[in-house]
């Protein structure tokens, strides 16, 4: 079973360059989201999806995009990497909307 | 302002006593507590949940308890083993919020053998 896969695990970006983290879960769950953690901060919700082709703001979205073509998949897209991006990002997907959410292992981003 | 949380950043205990972590909310709105339990280089894994409904949710050796009028939960873990040595996360949910999860900033915790 491989529930929520996130990849890369690791990535360093320069300044200004964009690149996507990719979420993938086989657990046909209808709810995704993606967090980042910061030391302290616990996880802060950026983007979240109720379904295929719906998505919504959390409570830090801004320099983030997001989009829900398929059940399965839920990428993040970093358009201009900024240093205040770099962070542990989690992406968690919940079957329906009153139950808990499943965590991926995250992805370690450091924007120079 | 941050309406989750986690007043102590670490807390050691020793091996077989009892752990207790807790969490305030300011949000009257959330309905749904959960706990999350995280290791390193690890996603964070579920524990244990409350709905507002209850003031008492058992599992095994993890308790959790909510006092509404306090806004306040905590989490008991007994006896504590050295593998619960992890950073446990607090949550709150609106109702039918799916997984739109409020999160306290975690208490790492250290049990000694």
């Amino acid at each position: 079973n491989a529930g929520v896969t996130q990849t890369p695990k690791f990535q360093v970006l320069k300044t200004g360059q964009s690149m996507t983290l990719q979420c993938a879960q086989d657990m046909n769950h209808e709810y995704m989201s993606w967090y980042r953690q910061d030391p302290g901060m616990g996880l802060r919700l950026i983007h979240y999806s109720v379904g295929a082709g719906i998505t919504d703001q959390g409570e830090v979205p801004n320099g983030y995009n997001v989009s829900r073509s398929t059940t399965e998949d839920f990428p993040l897209r970093l358009l201009s990497a900024a240093p205040s991006q770099t962070s542990v990002y989690f992406c968690a997907s919940t079957r329906h909307m009153n139950t808990e959410a499943f965590f991926g292992q995250g992805t370690r981003l450091t924007v120079v | 302002d941050q309406q989750v949380k986690q007043n102590s950043p670490s807390l050691s205990v020793q091996e077989g006593r009892i752990s207790i972590l807790n969490c305030d909310y300011t949000n009257s709105m959330f309905d749904y507590f959960l706990w999350y339990k995280k290791y390193p280089a690890e996603g964070p894994t579920f524990l244990i949940s409350i709905s507002s409904i209850k003031d008492k949710n058992e599992d095994g050796r993890f308790t959790v308890f909510l006092n509404k009028s306090a806004k306040h939960l905590s989490l008991h873990i007994v006896p504590s083993q050295p593998g619960d040595s992890a950073v446990y996360f607090c949550a709150a949910r609106r109702y039918n919020a799916g997984n739109m999860l409020t999160f306290g900033g975690g208490t790492r915790l250290m049990v000694k053998p």
